[in-house]
């Protein structure tokens, strides 16, 4: 397996431009995740899915930014209109089941002037 | 949403050192993963630790659990360059008693570099 596959890998973009960040998760997993990360937050849960269902996007920052899964092998997170402070790395993860590893993708740096 | 403290934040030693680093929190967790991510690349998971007091080893490195579930450490042992990364424990909290919904709290990690 390809293993998590994101895209783009970097994304720079001016403020108050929409960016769509995408995930194909490993085939045969039932769990998504999509994380930010930077230096003074750490690695922050955004949202996750469960066969295609968001479970808990309480860690979605604010209404700039929504998440969907139209089926079990696609996913995006969009950011309208994006800010500097975005500005992270974003990763989506993946599993079977959720006692399980998650499978992490090489994640997009997003870069907002 | 529970806190998971990570010490220290940054450590440099030298290869074929030991060393220790901590992840606390106050509250208890159903169990424990440790991470390791290396620059540019996703979290990759190490080991998850179950049951309270639990020990588990994975050739040079040994994870501890606490017994109360609400604390783990990770011992290296004879350190060498390829163990360079950030290691990141993260806790796992049963949001519902089926198990099926659940959330993964990380830690902000450890960022160790081994010099040879």
């Amino acid at each position: 397996d390809a293993g998590v596959i994101q895209s783009p890998r970097h994304e720079v973009t001016e403020m108050g431009q929409e960016v769509t960040l995408r995930c194909k998760p490993i085939s045969g997993h039932d769990y998504l995740f999509w994380y930010r990360q930077t230096m003074m937050r750490g690695l922050e849960l955004l949202i996750y899915f469960n066969n295609n269902v968001p479970i808990d996007d309480s860690g979605m920052p604010e209404d700039r930014f929504s998440a969907k899964m139209p089926n079990a092998s696609f996913s995006t997170l969009k950011i309208q209109p994006s800010e500097p402070r975005d500005s992270a790395v974003y990763f989506c993860a993946s599993s079977k089941h959720w006692r399980d590893e998650q499978y992490f993708g090489p994640g997009t740096r997003l870069t907002v002037t | 949403t529970q806190l998971l403290e990570q010490s220290p934040q940054f450590l440099s030693i030298q290869e074929g050192e030991n060393l220790t680093v901590y992840c606390n929190s106050s509250s208890v967790f159903s169990s424990l993963q440790w991470y390791r991510q290396e620059p540019g690349e996703g979290p990759v998971l190490l080991v998850t630790v179950v049951t309270g007091g639990e020990v588990k080893k994975l050739k040079r490195l040994t994870f501890q659990f606490g017994d109360a579930r609400k604390d783990s450490s990770l011992h290296i042992t004879a350190a060498q360059t390829g163990d360079t990364g950030l290691y990141l424990c993260a806790g796992v909290e049963l949001m519902n008693s089926g198990g099926s919904n659940y959330k993964l709290t990380f830690g902000k990690g450890t960022l160790l570099t081994v010099n040879p």
